[in-house]
């Protein structure tokens, strides 16, 4: 069965002090890997998608890389306005035929000033 | 105005309450989706839409009925809810479902008394 476990849970970091979150994922002929931002009351907020092996990206503090098992989500020097909870979303091929998205659930991450 | 919108953002109904959720899109994007966001839980798929036609039902309880009637707008028709059915209910929007992220709004929280 076709799953994304994210890890850990919850994270609390201390402004400044750089550490990673981690999707892992099992599903065959994967379409795309994309990572979200969730603030409290609001939709999650498109961050970054990764398509190939040994891909990364960037922006600002954040940088995503992906394996062909699982992707992290890498915060450098992070600041009291990055916390939120992170989605990471897979595509890849449904029972129908098609394509579906599946969702882990997410990583809260908590920064302290 | 960008982006994807919702309303109304916060719902509360008896279960023989009939009423709908509303969703609309100013991205110029082919799909759209319904998701149920439940606490500790992934997001949960319900509802695909391509080019207004229905591509996916995740084995959705027929209580909840989606329309489609162009490619900007989706409604999410709700009667006779239970209150397992109080959650975040999400509309998103990709470009095709082939390989391009997902845009949210903002949500719409239902509460069932």
């Amino acid at each position: 069965e076709d799953q994304v476990t994210q890890s850990p849970e919850a994270l609390r970091l201390q402004e400044g002090e750089s550490s990673s979150l981690n999707c892992s994922y099992t599903v065959s002929g994967l379409r795309g890997l994309f990572w979200y931002r969730q603030d409290p009351g609001k939709g999650p907020e498109f961050l970054f998608t990764l398509y190939s092996a040994g891909e990364e990206k960037e922006k600002e503090r954040l940088k995503a890389t992906l394996t062909k098992k699982e992707s992290f989500l890498h915060i450098t020097a992070p600041k009291p306005e990055d916390s939120a909870t992170y989605l990471c979303a897979v595509l890849g091929p449904s029972t129908s035929g098609t394509y579906k998205y599946i969702f882990g659930t997410g990583t809260r991450l908590k920064v302290l000033a | 105005e960008t982006g994807v919108t919702q309303t109304p953002r916060h719902l509360v109904m008896g279960m023989t309450n009939k009423k709908s959720l509303k969703c609309e899109q100013h991205l110029g994007h082919n799909a759209m989706y319904w998701y149920k966001q439940s606490a500790k839980k992934p997001l949960e798929l319900m509802f695909v839409y391509s080019l207004e036609e229905r591509v996916e039902n995740n084995s959705v309880p027929s209580r909840f009925s989606p329309e489609c009637p162009n490619s900007s707008h989706l409604f999410l028709h709700l009667h006779t809810l239970q209150p397992e059915d109080s959650a975040l209910y999400l509309c998103a929007s990709s470009q095709d479902r082939f390989g391009q992220p997902q845009h949210f709004g903002d949500g719409t929280r239902l509460s069932i008394l």
